[in-house]
């Protein structure tokens, strides 16, 4: 089975603060998503990446910024943290590039910004 | 207007009903269609997913995709308590260097004893 690791199932932050979020997938996936999920909006995808130092923009970068630095490992910062930031923030993995397959996910991270 | 339409309940039945759950989309290049499961404070698990029109069953679950109608579906029969949970569909299309998944706002289902 697929296992994809957050680090953090809750974290409280204060507006400024430089947050980072990581996410280990152990399953030599070559795609690592970034979503957050809130209440009547769904999931919204942040960043993506199909490879080491590689990224996309998703739907919804503005105030993020991701790294990947190695392929098992995929990390979300938020630079500044803002309150309407507070949400619930999922890491995915699927794994090939370019195909269309499931993703799979993580327990999420509840970040609440204050 | 949203690409995927999903009435977000919730929706309340009686142990052993069947169930049916609902999702429309507008872009029709949309290739690939998957329906998630996700219990509260949990990540979205994976329950089935499909390429083509017509009928897929596993155990109780039975994924329908119409893509003439731009309509999927999730029926689940000899519903459980355990099914007590938010349902997401979600649908995918390859761009750039890989698949985006665009997902349903989830429809959050309970089942009662």
């Amino acid at each position: 089975d697929v296992k994809v690791t957050q680090s953090s199932r809750y974290l409280v932050k204060r507006t400024g603060e430089k947050v980072f979020l990581e996410c280990v997938q152990d399953m030599d996936h070559e795609n690592m998503f970034w979503y957050r999920q809130d209440p009547g909006l769904g999931l919204r995808l942040i960043y993506f990446s199909y490879d080491v130092k590689m990224k996309e923009k998703g739907d919804i970068p503005e105030g993020y910024s991701v790294s990947r630095e190695k392929k098992e490992r995929f990390s979300l910062i938020l630079e500044s943290a803002s309150t309407n930031q507070t949400s619930m923030y999922l890491c995915a993995s699927s794994l090939l590039r370019g195909q269309n397959q499931p993703q799979h996910f993580g327990d999420g991270t509840r970040l609440s910004i204050l | 207007q949203k690409e995927v339409e999903q009435d977000p309940g919730p929706l309340s039945v009686p142990e052993g009903a069947i169930v049916s759950l609902n999702c429309t989309y507008s872009n029709s290049a949309f290739q690939y269609f998957m329906w998630y499961r996700q219990y509260s404070r949990k990540g979205p698990e994976l329950l089935m997913y499909t390429y083509s029109s017509g009928n897929k069953e596993d155990g109780r679950f039975t994924a329908q995709v119409d893509k003439s109608s731009k309509y999927i579906s999730l029926f689940i029969r000899d519903s459980q308590p355990s099914d007590s949970a938010t349902y997401l569909c979600a649908m995918s299309l390859i761009t750039g260097g890989g698949n985006k998944l665009t997902f349903g706002t989830g429809t959050q289902l309970k089942v009662e004893l």
